[in-house]
């Protein structure tokens, strides 16, 4: 069975702050770890595809890293904001075809 | 260039009715892939399509079924339904590792 654990389950913080989530995925077998945000009401929106131990991606104030030997993912929001409110998915994939998702952080960020 | 779509976006269905989602790929996308989201989880994947044909099935019941149409297009059969199946219903194309998600379908059975 995979699992695909996030942590904190829930976040609040306020406009300026930075905060982090953290991954964990079994570390056999991986092919890449996906992030992705999902706002209420919308299509989840993939943020970076993470393929090689050591990647780190940037887009914007969001950053991430891969640990695959350890089985670990972190997402970074510098300053957050109000809009960056939302529930970020990480999830495993081994065979380049299904993702295993973990249940979600959800972000809400006060003004 | 529109994205995945998928309808209906709602439906309330009884308890052993059958139901038909369907789901239109992004553009240029050949693979679709179905995932049940339950309330407080993550997506659980269902099953995916390549070429008209059922490549991968996750931990679901013979209840759950789908077919891809010869434009890609997808749908999800589920038969005799049950409470526990209310859920949000995604459907996801991609290209090679990266899946383009649709908005969902929201499925309440009472």
């Amino acid at each position: 069975i995979l699992n695909v654990e996030q942590s904190p389950q829930s976040l609040h913080v306020q406009e300026g702050d930075s905060t982090n989530f953290t991954c964990s995925f079994p570390s056999s077998n991986f092919y890449a770890l996906h992030w992705y945000r999902w706002e209420t009401a919308k299509s989840p929106e993939a943020l970076f595809v993470m393929t090689l131990n050591g990647d780190e991606k940037k887009k914007g104030r969001i950053s991430a890293t891969l640990n695959t030997k350890e089985g670990y993912s972190y997402l970074y929001i510098k300053g957050s904001q109000p809009e960056d409110s939302a529930t970020y998915l990480c999830a495993f994939m081994r065979d380049g075809n299904k993702l295993v998702f973990g249940a979600g952080t959800i972000l809400r960020v006060k003004s | 260039d529109a994205g995945v779509t998928q309808s209906p976006t709602h439906l309330i269905k009884t308890r052993g009715q059958q139901v038909t989602l369907r789901c239109s790929p992004k553009s240029g996308h050949d693979t679709v892939s179905w995932y049940q989201q339950a309330l407080g989880q993550g997506p659980q994947f269902i099953f995916q399509y390549y070429e008209e044909e059922e490549r991968q099935r996750g931990n679901f019941p013979d209840r759950f079924s789908g077919h891809q149409f010869p434009n890609y297009s997808s749908e999800l059969n589920v038969n005799a339904l049950l409470l526990g199946d209310s859920a949000l219903y995604l459907c996801a194309s991609s290209a090679p590792r990266v899946l383009t998600f649709g908005a969902g379908s929201r499925l309440t059975v009472l």
